[in-house]
């Protein structure tokens, strides 16, 4: 069976420091592969997603970037951290785009103070 | 566009029914439904294809209206579990090669509290 692993679960960064979450899949090859976003109390909002190791499409211009280094390892970064940056960090994959089901990882929670 | 999800919260009780809609201005090819619960990641519930089909396990089922660019969830006879945000996520199809296309936008989400 397939697993998705995010780490690390929580994290507390100081404004302008940098960032490096890590999300990884078992049990699967060539997943597409999703990172998102969740305000507090708020939706969930696309932030990247791959269709294959070194491919890369970004839906929110932002200070973050993804990279896909290796087919199940996706991983979102910053240089520096802003204050709005804050929130939920959830990782997904699919065996497809749009007609297919999207399965979460635990998530990360950010703290950016 | 996001699908605009109705309504925003509701509360019931235990045994209550609940429906939760979900409308798109843009042609739907499939519809997602994931609920969350609070500090945890989204979990999926069913998809629903277009075709106007009708789905269901336990009582939680859904229907999708493609004419009308909408889906429904229904909760019947809730329970506590059922507590959580509920989303729909919308899917964009195909292109004209044939390539799935479009990925999943999500509603705002609805919130969802089942009292004893």
């Amino acid at each position: 069976s397939q697993t998705i692993h995010q780490w690390p679960a929580t994290l507390v960064q100081p404004v302008g420091s940098p960032l490096s979450l890590e999300c990884t899949v078992e049990g699967t090859s060539n997943p597409n592969l999703y990172w998102y976003r969740q305000a507090a109390g708020r939706g969930l909002q696309l932030l990247f997603y791959s269709v294959g190791i070194g491919q890369i499409s970004s839906e929110v211009p932002q200070n973050l970037s993804a990279s896909r280094p290796q087919d199940r390892q996706f991983i979102l970064s910053s240089k520096k951290l802003l204050l709005s940056d804050s929130g939920f960090y959830l990782c997904a994959w699919s065996k497809g785009l749009s007609l297919d089901t999207q399965y979460f990882g635990p998530g990360t929670r950010l703290t950016v103070l | 566009q996001q699908p605009v999800q109705s309504p925003q919260a509701v509360i019931l009780r235990e045994g209550e029914d609940a429906v939760i809609n979900c409308s798109s201005s843009k042609a739907l090819y499939s519809v997602h439904w994931y609920r969350q619960k609070h500090g945890e990641a989204p979990v999926f519930l069913m998809i629903l294809l277009k075709g106007g089909e009708q789905k269901g396990h336990d009582k939680i089922s859904a229907s999708f209206n493609e004419k009308k660019q909408q889906s429904s969830l229904y909760l019947t006879a809730s329970q506590l579990s059922y507590s959580g945000t509920y989303f729909c996520g919308t899917g964009g199809g195909f292109n004209a090669g044939g390539t799935s296309y479009g990925k999943l936008t999500f509603g705002q989400g609805t919130i969802l509290t089942v009292h004893p």
